[in-house]
């Protein structure tokens, strides 16, 4: 079975500059979370879907974060405009339903200069 | 609200030595919990989990954590160590709010280990 994909792996970008995220979850899951890992903590959720619907986006800076899912498979995360504390590593997750374990991707290292 | 303690950030050990790695928790219920292990550049791995019943779980790589009510913890170990365990570990809490479940990991605690 595959896992969770995340592309890009590593990303460069300066302030102000707009980038953006990919997550395929593991076929069949209905859950999918964003969370974002700051150099020496632990992950921070941003965004929790079930399906395509928005269950919990009360950590998300909605002033340059967005997310979406459409179809209610892959998923999308954009930064527009980034700001130096956005470095972090970005994570993707899926559960098979809210509750369920979650499995995790790779992440993507967001370095913002 | 929910929060998860790790109390020790970094932690040294000798191979084939014993490890215990401490998880304290804050919450009304009994939440689900779990321990992650993070290698360098990678994503989290599930070590194990408790959701209910026998409160010693078994996990993958030799591990074990034991879910203590009265003193709100997870504790993670491991009989012996080897090189290769050598990285960060995350407890997380998972537990129902608003309708859905809240996920809240720890700091972690980076586990060096010593040939």
């Amino acid at each position: 079975e595959a896992g969770v994909a995340q592309s890009p792996r590593y990303k460069i970008i300066e302030k102000r500059q707009s980038v953006a995220f990919w997550c395929n979850p593991i076929s069949g899951h209905a859950t999918l979370y964003w969370y974002q890992q700051i150099l020496g903590q632990g992950p921070k959720l941003l965004i929790q879907f079930q399906n395509n619907g928005v269950v919990d986006d009360s950590q998300l800076p909605k002033d340059r974060f967005s997310a979406e899912r459409l179809k209610g498979v892959d998923s999308t995360l954009k930064i527009q405009p980034a700001k130096l504390e956005d470095s972090a590593v970005y994570l993707c997750a899926s559960s098979p339903r809210t509750g369920a374990t979650q499995y995790f991707g790779p992440g993507t290292r967001l370095t913002v200069l | 609200a929910q929060s998860v303690t790790q109390p020790d950030i970094h932690i040294t050990v000798s191979e084939g030595a014993s490890l215990e790695l401490r998880c304290n928790y804050s919450y009304g219920a009994t939440p689900y919990l779990f321990w992650y292990v993070q290698s360098p550049g990678q994503g989290l791995q599930l070590l194990l989990k408790y959701f209910s019943g026998d409160t010693l779980v078994q996990g993958i790589k030799g591990f074990e954590a034991e879910f203590k009510r009265s003193q709100s913890s997870f504790n993670l170990r491991k009989p012996s160590v080897h090189w290769s365990d050598a990285a960060e570990y995350f407890c997380a809490v998972g537990a129902e709010a608003s309708g859905t479940y809240k996920y809240i990991f720890g700091t972690g605690t980076r586990l060096k280990v010593l040939a």
